[in-house]
């Protein structure tokens, strides 16, 4: 079976420029978070989504990040305007039941770098 | 303090010993535990999760938990140079939600 697809696993562009990142969870989970992870931060959640729907958000820098999840199949991280210091790897993860009960299986990443 | 806990390292072992892995957090309520391997460039993948306090064994891995001291660890015997990664602990920090708190992560390096 497929695992968490991510895309792209590479992006660089320039301070200011819009920037989407992109999954496709696991099919049957209904858990889908967003994860971000730096060397000085380690691994932070972002936002995750429960069929869909946005649980919790509280790790949301700021207003430039936005997540959507339109289908079960497909969720988007945005952020507009990019800043140098939102360069990390951004992994989308997913899982059949809550965190607490069921392993989170990650996607390989999107190594982001903003200039 | 922060919520997870854990030693950067390096934790350095030889071929064939024990490595012990240790991690700290701060919210009595947590309930379940989980122990995530990295290798350098690759993402997060599970190795084992407890719930229970004690001990739980899966292969040359066990996992230990004690509530009432507020830590988990993690043992990996026999060690290999293929464990050398970041080890990550994770909690469900608060109990009843779906949230996992990840530690910022111990390097282990098992030496020949």
């Amino acid at each position: 079976d497929a695992g968490v697809i991510q895309s792209p696993r590479h992006e660089v562009t320039e301070m200011g420029q819009e920037v989407t990142l992109r999954c496709k969870p696991i099919s049957g989970h209904d858990y889908l978070f967003w994860y971000r992870q730096t060397m000085m931060r380690g691994l932070e959640l972002l936002i995750y989504f429960n069929n869909n729907v946005p649980i919790d958000d509280s790790g949301m820098p700021e207003d430039r990040f936005s997540a959507k999840m339109p289908n079960a199949s497909f969720s988007t991280l945005k952020i507009q305007p990019s800043e140098p210091r939102d360069s990390a790897v951004y992994f989308c993860a997913s899982s059949l039941m809550g965190a607490g009960a069921q392993a989170q299986h990650f996607g390989d990443g999107t190594r982001l770098s903003i200039l | 303090q922060k919520e997870v806990e854990q030693n950067s390292g390096p934790l350095s072992v030889p071929e064939g010993a024990i490595a012990s892995l240790n991690c700290t957090y701060s919210d009595r309520g947590s309930q379940s535990f989980f122990w995530y391997r990295q290798y350098s460039g690759k993402s997060p993948e599970l190795i084992m999760f407890i719930y229970s306090n004690g001990d739980k064994e899966d292969g040359r891995f066990t996992a230990q938990l004690n509530k009432a001291s507020q830590y988990v660890s993690l043992l990996i015997r026999d060690s290999q140079p293929s464990d050398s990664a970041t080890y990550l602990c994770a909690v469900n920090v608060g109990g009843g939600g779906n949230k996992l708190t990840f530690g910022t992560g111990t390097q282990l390096k098992v030496e020949l």
